[in-house]
């Protein structure tokens, strides 16, 4: 696609539900990233993709955080039984391959995941 | 480990007033430095970036310059405008692993530019 998109953009939940948070990531680019945006913590970095394998999940704030990714481009992110402490807006990036903008990540408009 | 520190907010301007917003950072490597904006209600954008010691981003009349003597990255505009009202955040990108570029932000700058 032309951008990255993610869906859905608004989310709200009741505690203790899971939610499923999905990136399309801009054609043909191998690296997938996610943050999340909340008010107490600013940008944060939650996991990376390189292709279908996750090398850095150091981010994820606990075990009820998970990603994954197939066929090397669509990307789920799930939190299981949320809390409202998970709260805020989750954030998708994708990165080319090759050339001088391999360092860039473009970022789509994210969710906003309000957990009641 | 790496961090970014940047001017807190928010600012609030003039139109055509002259911008600074000030940018630090701290890392173990040669990272990129990025500033990324975020108009209401939308996602981050990119507004510029610099990969090396002295090299000068540039977009839209926004520029930074790279200086690793005094690890800054500061933002500047010399003539603001009603529409560049919008969140600002410095960012860094250095390697995790492999190829990953993992990218550290800072609290971000809100400004507001009134007629």
């Amino acid at each position: 696609g032309a951008g990255v998109s993610q869906s859905p953009s608004n989310k709200v939940t009741e505690k203790g539900k899971d939610v499923e948070l999905r990136c399309d990531p801009i054609s043909g680019h191998t690296a997938l990233y996610w943050y999340r945006q909340s008010l107490g913590q600013g940008l944060e970095f939650l996991i990376y993709f390189q292709g279908n394998s996750a090398p850095d999940k150091s981010g994820l704030p606990s075990d009820r955080f998970s990603a994954e990714r197939t066929g090397g481009s669509v990307s789920t992110l799930t939190i299981q039984r949320t809390q409202q402490e998970d709260s805020a807006v989750y954030l998708c990036a994708s990165v080319s391959p090759t050339g001088v903008g391999t360092d860039t990540q473009y970022f789509g408009p994210g969710t906003r995941l309000t957990v009641l | 480990g790496n961090s970014v520190t940047q001017m807190e907010g928010p600012v609030t301007l003039s139109e055509e007033a002259f911008l600074t917003i000030n940018c630090t950072y701290t890392a173990t490597g040669y990272p990129s430095l990025f500033w990324y904006v975020q108009y209401p209600g939308e996602g981050l954008q990119l507004l510029l970036k610099a990969t090396k010691a002295d090299d000068k981003g540039s977009n839209k009349g926004f520029e930074a310059t790279y200086r690793k003597e005094t690890t800054s990255f500061h933002l500047e505009k010399g003539s603001v405008q009603v529409s560049d009202s919008a969140v600002y955040f410095c960012a860094l990108s250095d390697r995790v692993s492999g190829s990953a570029r993992q990218l550290t932000f800072g609290s971000g700058t809100q400004l507001t530019v009134l007629p």
